[in-house]
């Protein structure tokens, strides 16, 4: 089976600008999580999704935003883009519960200017 | 809130020696941990973890790790290690919430394996 992809793998943007972020998980998963990973916060949870619906989501402002697609291909949104922003960013696949495993991405490494 | 600490940031061993990275959690009812590895400019992979069982959980690589209930710990261990081990560990729990789950992450510990 492929592992999860993540493109782009890198992103160069300005403050201000918006950006999206592609997820592809395994197939048969159903559930996306991402998750921003910086040096001085670590691993962050960000959101959820379940068939095509948001199931959980972390403390991150409105600015960050998501959607499923009905083929579990998932997609991250960051709007109005700030320095702070510059982190890895990592999705992971997972069947469905608690117990599965989730499988994460090479992540896709955004740095903002 | 559901928490992990890593207790240490960093951990420098020889090759050929042991090693134990410490991990701590908060309580809940029932608990999932996870230990994750990621290696330098790629994504997490699954080392181990514990549902259920025995507490004794064996995972890839030679790694294996124990769930202590009462001392709230899930320790990582491996008697010798090599050179390739080198990388940035992650501990984990599972946490339920509004009918979904998240994994809860500590700070990660650098083991750097020296020749």
């Amino acid at each position: 089976k492929a592992g999860v992809t993540q493109t782009p793998r890198y992103l160069i943007k300005t403050r201000g600008q918006q950006v999206t972020l592609s997820c592809s998980p395994i197939s048969g998963h159903r559930s996306v999580s991402w998750y921003q990973q910086t040096p001085g916060q670590g691993l962050q949870f960000l959101f959820e999704y379940f068939s095509e619906t948001q199931r959980n989501k972390g403390n991150f402002p409105g600015r960050f935003s998501g959607r499923q697609f009905s083929n579990s291909r998932s997609e991250m949104n960051v709007s109005t883009l700030e320095l702070g922003d510059s982190a890895l960013y990592l999705c992971a696949s997972s069947l469905a519960s608690r117990r599965d495993t989730q499988y994460f991405g090479p992540g896709t490494r955004l740095t903002v200017l | 809130a559901q928490s992990v600490t890593q207790l240490d940031s960093q951990v420098p061993v020889f090759e050929e020696a042991p090693v134990e990275l410490r991990c701590n959690y908060s309580s809940s009812v029932s608990v999932y941990l996870f230990w994750y590895v990621q290696y330098p400019n790629q994504g997490l992979q699954l080392l181990l973890k514990y549902l259920s069982g025995s507490t004794l959980v064996k995972g890839i690589n030679g790694f294996e790790a124990e769930f202590n209930k009462s001392q709230t710990s899930f320790h990582l261990r491996k008697p010798s290690v090599h050179i390739s081990d080198t990388a940035e560990y992650f501990c984990a729990v599972s946490v339920a919430q509004g009918g979904s789950e998240k994994l809860v992450f500590g700070k990660g510990t650098k083991l750097t394996v020296n020749p």
